[in-house]
């Protein structure tokens, strides 16, 4: 049972526009939510978190938007840099250790 | 500090045979977690280790066991391989603290191909 879905399997944005990847989740009982960057042949790293009492964190070019209501995560990244073609996993976890991952949003940045 | 390191990289087995993964975790870090990643599938929560003591389990068959030492370091098993077993196996470490703040750093994986 996926609680944590990326609907977009890819995004092609251009260097220096924003990239906007979503992620809806099932279970309300998350209260911590996660992004996580992964390049091929390494593990996924971390990139920037929120918790549920907060709508949003800004971390240099990456901002994450969290609407409890509409169980949705965003996860914004102004401009685009060629260094940001990865996947990003959204993640969630209800702070018992276990996070609970989406299947994943290839981004690709175009030149 | 020294990452979180796995070994073996990658790995290739046959059906029936089972195989024995390490992870070192990063220094002073004493929660382990395991996950499974597939194509498609995201990445699937195994267990976790804290403490030598399994404090948390995923929906997967009793074939695929761990356990944690009193340095932290963890090895998951799986037993009767089968080809759905195929998969990147990456553990993740941190503090354990359960704390907004204790991020889960993750290793390279162990890349498990079962012919």
């Amino acid at each position: 049972d996926q609680q944590v879905k990326q609907n977009s399997p890819s995004l092609s944005v251009q260097e220096g526009r924003i990239s906007i990847l979503n992620c809806d989740y099932t279970n309300s009982m998350f209260d911590y939510f996660l992004w996580y960057k992964k390049y091929p042949a390494e593990g996924p790293t971390f990139l920037i978190s929120i918790s549920s009492i907060k709508d949003k964190n800004e971390d240099g070019r990456f901002t994450v938007f969290l609407n409890k209501s509409a169980k949705h995560l965003s996860l914004h990244i102004v401009p685009s840099q060629p260094g940001d073609s990865a996947v990003y996993f959204c993640a969630a976890s209800v702070t018992d250790y276990k996070l609970s991952f989406g299947a994943g949003t290839t981004v690709t940045v175009r030149a | 500090k020294a990452g979180v390191t796995q070994t073996p990289r990658y790995l290739i087995k046959t059906r029936g045979q089972q195989v024995t993964l390490s992870c070192s975790p990063i220094s002073g870090h004493r929660s382990v977690s395991w996950y499974q990643q597939t194509p498609g599938q995201g990445l699937q929560f195994l267990f976790e280790y804290f403490s030598e003591t399994q404090r948390n389990k995923g929906n997967f068959p009793g074939r695929f066991s761990g356990r944690q030492f009193s340095n932290s370091r963890s090895e998951m098993n799986v037993s009767t391989l089968e080809l759905g077993d195929s998969a990147l196996y990456l553990c993740a470490s941190s503090l354990g603290t359960g704390a907004f703040t204790d991020t889960q750093y993750f290793g390279p994986g162990t890349r498990l191909t079962v012919l």
